[in-house]
């Protein structure tokens, strides 16, 4: 089955430590995002990719960063400078260089939460 | 820039009533518009999309929304709701141009039996 993989499910992390989050899409989707959703904030990007070995900052990207090296792997490594990030984080795709007239797809989802 | 506000932070319905989920949106261009929902702790999964081709847009398990210019309104709708509708469902617009998804902050919809 097509579809995209968040892993891990949970994920705790100590203060100060950095962590990654993996996101693999099997759909040969170019487009690749990362959103961050807070309660009653709905969802805010963080960073995007249109085409492999590209990136863009998305509206809320300081502490994050994030790597393209193979069309359907999008890692997102939350850095110990982010300030606050427990938070519930989603992946996405979609076909093609950019959502005219397209979808995103979205992953399951990873519940990081700071301990 | 493009928004999109979702009127309504919850909405609460009797098991077989009518939904209606209300959307605004503001763009500078021609919208995509989208209706994703959320369940409990899951990614999102896209109801329905308008992309400029009819005005009336049918998605999955009976839900509707129709495209309104004049009123930059997108308003999701079900004639009668079933228990397992309850989760929280997501207006989002992207523009031509725009290489990103703009999201509302949900409406969280309660089915009571």
């Amino acid at each position: 089955d097509g579809g995209i993989t968040q892993s891990p499910k949970y994920l705790f992390r100590k203060e100060g430590q950095n962590v990654t989050l993996s996101c693999e899409q099997n759909l040969n989707h170019d487009a690749m995002y990362w959103y961050r959703q807070d309660p009653g904030q709905g969802l805010r990007l963080i960073y995007y990719s249109q085409i492999v070995n590209d990136f863009q900052k998305g509206d809320i990207a300081e502490g994050y960063s994030v790597s393209r090296e193979k069309k359907e792997s999008f890692p997102l490594t939350v850095t110990s400078a982010q300030k606050n990030p427990t938070a519930f984080y989603l992946c996405a795709s979609s076909k093609g260089q950019g959502l005219s007239g397209t979808e995103a797809f979205f992953g399951q989802g990873t519940r990081l939460t700071v301990v | 820039a493009q928004s999109v506000t979702q009127l309504d932070s919850h909405v609460s319905v009797s098991e077989g009533t009518p939904v209606l989920l209300r959307c605004n949106y503001s763009s500078s261009y021609s919208p995509s518009l989208f209706w994703y929902v959320q369940h409990p702790n899951k990614g999102l999964q896209l109801l329905l999309k308008y992309t400029s081709a009819a005005t009336l847009v049918k998605g999955i398990n009976g839900f509707e929304a129709e495209f309104k210019k004049s009123e930059t309104s997108f308003h999701l709708t079900k004639p009668s709701a079933h228990m397992s509708d309850a989760a929280e469902y997501f207006c989002v617009v992207s523009d031509p141009g725009f290489q990103k998804l703009v999201f509302g902050t949900g409406t969280r919809l309660l089915v009571s039996p």
